[in-house]
C-alpha cells in the first residue's frame, strides 16, 4: 500500500529562521511527487513536481529536493505570509484507484 | 486562465437530508476527481471522472456519488447525510487521468460542508 508520512507535524519558526520539511514515502513505483500549499479554509496550491532521484526545483524562499524514499521542502529566510500548511502527495506508476496519496501535512508558522 | 470552480463554497445541512456540489475544471481539461478533507484523516480520494465515466473510487459508502457532463463539468451528490460527512470537499482537475509527466492536478477552493 502506497504512503506517504510527513514530519514534522507543526513548526514555528521565527522569521529569517530557514528550516526543512520532510515528506518520507512507500510506493511500488514512484511517477510523480507533489507539493502544495495550502491556506486556512482555501484549497491546496501546487507547488512543485518532482519525478526522479537527484532533482531539485525553486520557487522564490522554497525548494524543493527528491531522494528514492524521501523528499525535502527547504525554506530559506521565510517571512511571515509562508504560513500555510504544506502537503505531500505522490502518484504511483501503478496508481490503483487513487490518483493522490497525501500525506497529513505540515502546519507551517511563521513569527514575526 | 481561470481556476477550477466549486460551488457552493459553505453550506448547512441536516442529518438525513441530501447535498449535491459542483465543480468546473480549468479550461480544456478532461479529468475531474474528488477528495474529502477532514482534519482527522486528512485529504481522501473519493472518485475520478474521465469523458463522463468513473474510472476510480475511493473507499467510501454507496451514498456518495458523482458524475461528469459531456462539458467537463461535473457534480457529486451525497444522500443521508450523517454528521461525519462534515469536511471539506476539494475538486481537482487534469488535463487527462492517470500520472504521466506534465499531468499536474490543480484543485478548487473547496466546498465547506456542515451537517447539523
Amino acid at each position: 500500500e502506497d504512503q506517504v508520512t510527513q514530519s514534522p507535524e507543526a513548526l514555528r519558526l521565527q522569521e529569517g529562521e530557514s528550516s526543512s520539511l520532510n515528506c518520507s514515502y512507500t510506493v511500488s513505483g514512484l511517477r510523480g511527487l507533489f507539493w502544495y500549499r495550502q491556506d486556512p479554509g482555501k484549497g491546496p496550491e501546487f507547488l512543485f513536481t518532482l519525478y526522479s532521484a537527484g532533482e531539485e526545483k525553486e520557487k522564490e524562499r522554497l525548494k524543493a529536493t527528491l531522494t528514492k524514499k524521501e523528499s525535502f521542502l527547504h525554506i530559506t529566510a521565510p517571512k511571515p505570509e509562508d504560513s500555510a500548511t504544506y502537503l505531500c502527495a505522490v502518484q504511483a506508476i501503478n496508481s490503483g484507484n487513487t490518483p493522490l496519496v497525501f500525506g497529513k501535512g505540515t502546519r507551517l508558522s511563521v513569527i514575526a | 486562465k481561470a481556476g477550477v470552480t466549486q460551488t457552493p463554497r459553505y453550506l448547512i445541512k441536516t442529518r438525513g437530508q441530501q447535498v449535491t456540489l459542483s465543480c468546473s475544471p480549468i479550461s480544456g481539461h478532461r479529468s475531474v476527481s474528488w477528495y474529502q478533507q477532514t482534519p482527522g484523516q486528512g485529504l481522501q480520494f473519493l472518485f475520478e471522472y474521465f469523458s463522463e465515466t468513473q474510472r476510480n473510487k475511493g473507499n467510501f459508502p454507496g451514498r456518495f456519488s458523482g458524475r461528469q457532463f459531456s462539458n467537463s463539468r461535473s457534480e457529486m451528490n451525497v444522500s443521508t447525510l450523517e454528521l461525519g460527512d462534515s469536511a471539506l470537499y476539494l475538486c481537482a482537475s487534469s488535463l487527462v487521468p492517470g500520472p504521466r509527466s506534465g499531468n499536474t492536478i490543480y484543485f478548487g477552493e473547496g466546498s465547506w460542508l456542515t451537517v447539523v
